[in-house]
């Protein structure tokens, strides 16, 4: 079955860009209609998509995040990686990357349920 | 983006009994053409990624005990919990999916009294 790790820096300073891999394995990211999706949980609080990506690179991403967010894939190492600028300590949270059982019709992709998960990694912003 | 709203945020319940979270959409989640609600729910429990419980509202996922299940509409869901478990401890999210950006509640934790 398929399975998802996340991967990066714990610690990214002030201003500056939170990257993270999340590699998949059990499976080929190309395999069937999916999106790669992250999201992520400060300690305490809730669920907060940040964005998804095709295979082929079509991406969402959240209206307030999208200045600062850019997710890319590549399918030969079977991973998918977000980078996030300029960050503050309101970006600390744990990051987790999800697939996305999307449904495809007439061009366009619609947003099902996330499964399966990474374990999730966490990030601080501190300097 | 809608706006997904639970309730209560916290709840005890003696195990053996119900347990009752609701969720409440700012818009609806039913797709008429195929009569379907775009309405996930999730388990969480401590240091552990979310885990899928239901879908389309009241799909169970398979492996998920029957004593877990989903109901409602629209604009007003619940997720019961027929007979309260030990191991049922946890924060449950519900989650839309009728539209991006994909939006969560703000997550409900159940303890046991």
């Amino acid at each position: 079955q398929v399975q998802l790790q996340e991967s990066g820096p714990g610690l990214v300073k002030p201003s500056q860009t939170l990257s993270l891999t999340c590699t998949v394995s059990g499976g080929s990211i190309s395999s069937g209609s999916y999106y790669w999706t992250w999201i992520r949980q400060p300690a305490g609080k809730g669920l907060d998509w940040i964005g998804r990506i095709s295979t082929d690179g079509r991406t969402d991403y959240k209206p307030s995040l999208k200045s600062r967010v850019t997710l890319s894939v590549d399918t030969s190492k079977n991973q998918f990686f977000l980078e996030l600028s300029s960050v503050t300590a309101a970006d600390t949270a744990v990051y987790y990357c999800a697939r996305d059982n999307v449904y495809c019709t007439g061009g366009s992709c619609y947003p099902r349920w996330f499964d399966p998960w990474g374990q999730g990694t966490l990030v601080t912003v501190s300097s | 983006d809608i706006v997904m709203t639970q309730s209560p945020d916290s709840l005890s319940v003696s195990l053996g009994e119900r347990a009752t979270i609701n969720c409440e959409s700012s818009q609806s989640l039913l797709y008429r053409p195929n009569n379907k609600n775009y309405l996930a729910w999730y388990q969480q429990k401590t240091g552990q990624p979310p885990k899928l419980l239901i879908n389309w509202a009241s799909t169970r996922e398979s492996g998920v005990p029957d004593r877990f299940s989903g109901s409602g509409s629209g604009t007003h869901f619940t997720l019961t919990i027929s007979s309260l478990q030990a191991e049922d401890v946890a924060v449950y999210y519900c989650q839309q999916y009728y539209t991006v950006p994909v939006t969560f509640g703000q997550g409900t934790r159940l303890e046991i009294k």
